[in-house]
């Protein structure tokens, strides 16, 4: 049982590089998010999805962008990376908002330099 | 916009020992929920709350909801380094958006 996947796990992109972050979940859920963490800081919400076709900004999305073309998958774009743009990113996924858990990928340490 | 505020910031406890970690919102909350991640890791879900008064326990572990769904409070029983990481509490305001977090607490237990 899979749950949600990440890749890659690692990567160290140069300023002003572009790059795609894959997420996918294989549970059928409808909601997928994108959360950024920060040493010491918690988890920030990018960008959030209710269902295929449906994104939504969350509280830092600046500098992101992300598709949902299909229940699977959720990917996070990157245009022109920035050293502010260094962080973990954890995707995850959840049946609804309300009363439900979410369950989380292993994340993607990301390095702009 | 909504916030949590989690205490404390870390905590460094012997094996063995009795440890609490709080978690405080200004609002009302529908839903409060614990994680735990390990280090380098993603985070696992430990315990959900709901209602007011509400207290939920696994293993050694216990959450509590205080009543007026505020306040949050995890403990640890008898504390093993199995429990080393770092704990988030996560919040829904308002039953229909995604989920608020706390900055974490890192929890280390020594022996």
């Amino acid at each position: 049982n899979a749950g949600v996947t990440q890749t890659p796990k690692f990567r160290i992109l140069k300023i002003g590089q572009s790059m795609t972050l894959q997420c996918t979940q294989d549970m059928n859920h409808n909601y997928m998010y994108w959360y950024r963490q920060d040493p010491g800081m918690g988890l920030k919400l990018i960008y959030y999805s209710v269902g295929a076709g449906i994104t939504d900004k969350g509280e830092v999305p600046n500098g992101y962008n992300v598709s949902r073309s299909t229940t699977e998958d959720f990917p996070l774009r990157l245009e022109l990376a920035a050293p502010s743009q260094t962080s973990v990113y954890f995707c995850a996924s959840s049946p609804g908002f309300y009363n439900e858990k979410l369950f989380f990928g292993s994340g993607t340490q990301l390095s702009v330099l | 916009s909504q916030e949590l505020e989690q205490s404390p910031q870390s905590l460094i406890v012997q094996e063995g020992k009795n440890l609490t970690i709080n978690c405080t919102s200004s609002k009302t909350l529908y839903g409060l929920y614990w994680y735990k991640q390990k280090y380098g890791e993603g985070l696992i879900f430990l315990m959900m709350l709901q209602k007011g008064g509400e207290e939920k326990s696994h293993e050694k572990i216990t959450a509590k909801l205080d009543e007026k769904k505020q306040q949050s409070s995890l403990h640890i029983t008898a504390s093993q380094p199995s429990h080393a990481g770092i704990y988030l509490c996560g919040a829904d305001a308002r039953g229909n958006t995604p989920l608020v977090f706390g900055k974490g607490t890192r929890l280390s237990v020594i022996a």
